[in-house]
């Protein structure tokens, strides 16, 4: 079984600053994928950056980066120069294969202007 | 966005009713879920599905039955709703081994 640990259930950060999301996980697979979600006030679900497992390279989207360090089993997000419209919860999962996405509880982010 | 569309998007019922969630994609991803997201418990897998009438079990299944007739649509039924029911329930679509696309969720209700 997939399992994922995030354990900061809350996070601020004051606007235009660099904040941390931290992320672990547990997998027996050699092969996998690991994502993190937004979740802002309207409860949509979006994706905001992906890693593959067999990639060393830390994946980047924007503002958005990753710290992946496979080994430790872990999966951080890093949001530069944060904006208000970056609070909303977040959300760190893992898949395998044909596995359904694993979440873990999330992290509510406020920005502080 | 993703073309997958969750009806209704807000269902008020009674204890001891059964209700039924549909599901609708236009993207002919092969799998669909249903998760349902409560506080303090991020998203947690009910069923999914990887194929026409092909079903599995998620972590927190008792009291959920699915069917998935067509490709494009997944029924998540609740037989007999119970207040432990009450939550917002999401449907995602994808295909192997990449990102799940979410629908905007429906918040039921049980009273």
């Amino acid at each position: 079984a997939q399992t994922v640990t995030q354990s900061q259930p809350e996070m601020s950060v004051q606007e235009a600053e660099t904040v941390t999301l931290s992320c672990t996980y547990d997998t027996s697979e050699s092969d996998y994928y690991l994502f993190w979600y937004k979740q802002p006030p309207s409860r949509q679900m979006i994706l905001v950056i992906r890693q593959e497992a067999y990639k060393q390279q830390n994946a980047t989207e924007n503002r958005f980066s990753v710290n992946f360090q496979k080994a430790a089993k872990s999966f951080s997000l890093k949001i530069s120069d944060s904006q208000l419209g970056d609070a909303a919860m977040y959300f760190c999962a893992i898949n395998s294969g044909n596995t359904p996405l694993v979440f873990g509880k999330g992290t509510r982010l406020s920005v502080i202007a | 966005d993703a073309g997958i569309t969750q009806s209704p998007r807000h269902k008020v019922t009674e204890t001891g009713t059964p209700v039924t969630l549909r599901c609708h994609q236009t993207e002919n991803h092969r799998y669909m879920y249903w998760y349902r997201q409560d506080p303090g418990h991020g998203l947690r897998l009910i069923h999914y599905s990887y194929g026409v009438k092909d079903t599995d079990k998620g972590e927190v299944s008792d009291g959920y039955s699915v069917s998935r007739s067509k490709t494009e649509d997944f029924l998540l039924t609740l037989e007999s709703a119970t207040s432990s029911q009450t939550s917002v329930y999401f449907c995602a679509i994808s295909e192997l081994s990449t990102e799940a696309f979410f629908g905007q969720g429906t918040r039921l209700t049980v009273v």
